[in-house]
């Protein structure tokens, strides 16, 4: 039973490219959770989504940061026009229905540098 | 707002002996308190947890203890052993939105 994967594990970007990551939750899962942690500092909320919703996005700037998790596929965050200071670790975390909100599975979690 | 502190950002421990790890918090609607253990490049993987309603939590090697009142809880691991050496986060929850502490560095001696 494959944990959450997350790609690419790596990701450079350049002042005013896109980012895209990507997040498999694990199977069965249908409850996404997106944490950034930015050097020196704990892991803190961006969004919940459950299949093609988002429930709870209060922890996402409000500009350029979008977040989606479709029937089919992964959950995407995208983070348009990129600036320095989004390069980040960013996690994402799984749940099964009918779990604990806060039992929650993360993956390997994906390096953005923003040149 | 920082809601979950952990106030030491390093810890060194001789093997064998005991370590303890500390936790503030700020918000008094969390019910449910956990900790997690982060590799280099790996994501955060969960411990030990211990809801409100209890005062500690024992599995193994880890035992949390939870003072409601001081709004503080511990997380003790002993022995400690090499493979300990990570960062731990301490996390809380009122819901589904894990709020976590800025992690603390555990490096046990040999």
């Amino acid at each position: 039973n494959a944990g959450v994967m997350q790609n690419p594990r790596h990701l450079v970007r350049r002042r005013g490219q896109e980012a895209r990551l990507r997040c498999s939750p694990m199977k069965g899962h249908s409850h996404v959770y997106w944490y950034r942690q930015l050097p020196e500092e704990g892991l803190k909320f961006m969004v919940y989504l459950q299949k093609e919703n988002i429930i709870d996005e209060s922890g996402m700037p409000k500009e350029r940061f979008s977040a989606e998790f479709p029937k089919e596929g992964p959950s995407i965050l995208r983070i348009q026009q990129v600036v320095r200071g989004d390069s980040a670790a960013y996690f994402c975390a799984s749940r099964a229905d009918g779990g604990r909100g806060n039992e929650q599975f993360f993956g390997p979690g994906t390096r953005l540098t923003v040149l | 707002d920082q809601q979950v502190k952990q106030n030491s950002p390093s810890l060194s421990v001789q093997e064998g002996r005991i370590s303890i790890l500390n936790c503030d918090y700020t918000n008094s609607m969390f019910d449910y308190f956990l900790w997690y253990k982060k590799y280099p490049a790996e994501g955060p993987t969960f411990l030990i947890s211990i809801s409100s309603i209890k005062d500690k939590n024992e599995d193994g090697r880890f035992t949390v203890f939870l003072n409601k009142s001081a709004k503080h809880l511990s997380l003790h691991i002993v022995p400690s052993q090499p493979g300990d050496s990570a960062v731990y986060f301490c996390a809380a929850s009122d819901d589904y939105k894990l709020s976590f502490g800025a992690g603390t560095t555990v490096t046990v001696r040999a």
